[in-house]
């Protein structure tokens, strides 16, 4: 039962463009959201997070979007730099302290020069 | 910035062995520290909850017996494959959640990761 899906199993994009990162829950008891972003071989690192009280959060060139009535969120990275070519794990929690997470299967990000 | 370490970063071992992996919080203390499991191309999925001081608790279909996990100490918590079998080879990685305190007054604990062990069992 995956209770976190991003259906995109990757995405490519053009340097300057927009990155769109989707990711669709289940569980209506996830009241905290994050999107951790991985390289190979490495551990995931924190990048954004989200609580169901908000439906938008911003940091630089990361925004999170939710929707809480479709149990949907989205990650915006403008502009996209090939740096951010990485594999993105949307993330949910039942607590806020956003401890015991759930994880999607991740996204694979390219953005090409 | 916050530090979970673990070691090794890569095993390699032979069937019907033992694997210890070592999760560390190099600048905090962590009750509690979790570990994940990750399949090519799939999520990360996690497997227990190793709290300091008690026994740890593990998802549901994970084997305790097969995977130990002791957290000894505030800084420390290790994960054991026991009998290790091909179908153990994974990637995994353990987390540490860091509990302070915000601008605003509030108790928040972020999830600190490792970099993670490719084990791969022969």
């Amino acid at each position: 039962d995956q209770q976190v899906k991003q259906n995109s199993p990757s995405l490519s994009v053009q340097e300057g463009r927009i990155s769109i990162l989707n990711c669709d829950y289940t569980n209506s008891m996830f009241d905290y959201f994050l999107w951790y972003k991985k390289y190979p071989a490495e551990g995931p690192t924190f990048l954004i997070s989200i609580s169901s009280i908000k439906d938008k959060n911003e940091d630089g060139r990361f925004t999170v979007f939710l929707n809480k009535s479709a149990k949907h969120l989205s990650l915006h990275i403008v502009p996209s730099q090939p740096g951010d070519s990485a594999v993105y794990f949307c993330a949910a929690s039942g607590e806020t302290s956003g401890s015991r997470l759930t994880f999607g299967e991740g996204t694979q990000l390219t953005v090409n020069p | 910035g916050a530090v979970v370490s673990q070691h090794p970063s890569r095993v390699i071992c032979k069937s019907g062995t033992s694997v210890k992996i070592e999760c560390r919080s190099l600048d905090f203390q962590a009750t509690t520290m979790f570990w994940y499991r990750q399949f090519p191309k799939q999520s990360l999925m996690l497997m227990a909850t190793s709290n300091e001081g008690s026994k740890a608790t593990y998802e549901q279909g994970v084997e305790k017996d097969k995977f130990l996990i002791n957290h000894a100490s505030l800084t420390l918590s290790t994960l054991t494959v026991t009998s290790a079998h091909p179908e153990d080879s994974s990637f995994y990685i353990c987390s540490a959640r860091r509990w302070g305190w915000t601008s605003g007054g509030t108790n928040t604990g972020e999830l600190f990761f490792g970099e993670g062990s490719r084990l791969t069992v022969l």
